[in-house]
């Protein structure tokens, strides 16, 4: 969707590696979030901002952290990845009560 | 604790006939409500915003319709088309919470 960007779109990872998502967006908005995605359980909150310097905890933080160091970007952090972490990542901003959604990463942890 | 349900989960219908898609919440707060489109393996693309003050919207051939006394959304799709075939996620915004219905998988023959 334009004005959310993912940044990977696709990565494997070995169990153990670290890595950083990336979301960014031009729209300004203060609330962003990360959800995972996995097949028969929706879309499950995992952290989120409602501004610049500021998250929380969603419904299944664990395993993960988060930055929002400028307002444009929402960093989702794997320390030591695991295989129950394979899953689609998606993020999110909202303005007023409309959410914006970015096109996904795909993470395979092996 | 499932705030957002759809029903049904699945629809497989030929094409040309109506949809009808539902999605019911568990309380009656102010909040707005989005249908988003989602294709496989695709990001989320929104479809019709309901705010909180309207009854419903209307796109093309969709129309969503919103009653917060009985705590319940239908989106309906007229005339259905092979290329509708995706899951359809009705999603309820609260200030700056998300709450996600698991989808309903549409299928339309052709």
């Amino acid at each position: 969707n334009a004005g959310v960007t993912q940044t990977p779109k696709f990565r494997v990872l070995k169990t153990g590696q670290s890595m950083t998502l990336l979301c960014a967006q031009d729209m300004n908005h203060e609330y962003m979030y990360w959800y995972r995605q996995d097949p028969g359980m929706g879309l499950r909150l995992i952290h989120y901002s409602v501004g610049e310097g500021t998250t929380a905890k969603g419904e299944v933080p664990d395993g993960y952290n988060v930055s929002r160091l400028k307002k444009q970007n929402f960093l989702l952090g794997l320390e030591s990845a695991a295989p129950s972490q394979t899953s689609v990542y998606f993020c999110a901003t909202q303005r007023g009560m409309e959410a914006f959604f970015g096109q996904g990463t795909r993470l395979t942890v092996v | 604790k499932q705030e957002v349900t759809q029903i049904p989960a699945a629809l497989s219908v030929p094409e040309g006939e109506n949809l009808v898609l539902n999605c019911s919440f568990t309380d009656s707060a102010i909040y707005n409500l989005q249908w988003f489109r989602q294709d496989p393996g695709k990001g989320l693309t929104s479809l019709l915003l309901i705010q909180s003050s309207q009854r419903e919207q209307t796109s093309g051939r969709l129309n969503a319709s919103l009653d917060k006394s009985s705590g319940r959304s239908t989106l309906y799709i007229a005339a259905s088309q092979p290329g509708d075939s995706a899951t359809y996620l009705c999603v309820r915004s609260n200030d700056y919470k998300l709450s996600f219905g698991a989808g309903t998988t549409v299928t339309v023959r052709a």
